[in-house]
């Protein structure tokens, strides 16, 4: 069965440190992937998204993902965090139109 | 624009009664999306619709039934809610060649008593 695995439900980095949330997936076929972030009490944004253009992502608000296909992987960094980056992140993979699975998400804590 | 917009943002039931989640959205766009969220579970598809007057089962239908009589709204309906059902409901959609990103509406949290 296709799936989404994100390592590690909760993260807490100190504000200015890097972040990195891990995602992996299982598939043989190179698929859509996708992050989005929640903020409480509010709907998905998308982060970024990768099509089989580039492996390297950038998205919004300073971060970006890489695709590795021989890892089947696509985490999420950015280089210095933000207390406005404290949110749930989720992973997501599309493998046909309509087939889109999410992983279980992660929690982001960024300490002062 | 106001994007995708989710009617009720909350409701309590109780076990057995009926009710209607309402979908809208905007953008013309011709997919439309129904998921649940639970805690440490991600989203979860329910049911989605290609078009108008279509609809097909996704990963958790069971005690769902949608409509989209109109292209831009989408239902989603509980006949007999069950604790079970007690979840943050997504609505989302697309446009069918505008890629794969979906683009979701706030939320509507439901709790079943």
């Amino acid at each position: 069965a296709q799936s989404v695995t994100q390592l590690g439900s909760h993260v807490s980095v100190s504000e200015g440190a890097l972040v990195l949330l891990r995602c992996n997936y299982s598939s043989s076929v190179p698929p859509y992937l996708f992050w989005y972030v929640q903020y409480p009490n509010q709907g998905l944004q998308l982060l970024l998204k990768y099509t089989s253009a580039a492996t390297l992502v950038k998205g919004i608000n300073g971060f970006e993902a890489e695709f590795k296909k021989s890892e089947t992987s696509f985490h999420l960094t950015k280089p210095s965090a933000h207390m406005s980056d404290a949110a749930e992140y989720f992973c997501a993979v599309r493998y046909n139109n309509n087939d889109m699975r999410f992983g279980a998400g992660t929690r982001l804590t960024v300490k002062p | 624009n106001a994007g995708v917009t989710q009617t009720p943002k909350f409701r309590v039931l109780k076990t057995g009664q009926s009710m209607t989640l309402l979908c809208a959205q905007d953008m013309n766009h011709e997919y439309m999306y129904w998921y649940r969220q639970d805690p440490g579970m991600g989203l979860r598809l329910i049911h989605y619709s290609v078009g108008e007057g279509t609809t097909a089962k996704g990963e958790v239908p069971d005690g769902y039934n949608v409509s989209r009589l109109k292209k831009q709204n989408f239902l989603l309906g509980l006949e007999s809610a069950a604790p079970s059902q007690t979840s943050v409901y997504f609505c989302a959609s697309r446009l069918h060649n505008d890629g794969p990103s979906q683009f979701f509406g706030p939320g509507t949290r439901l709790t079943v008593l």
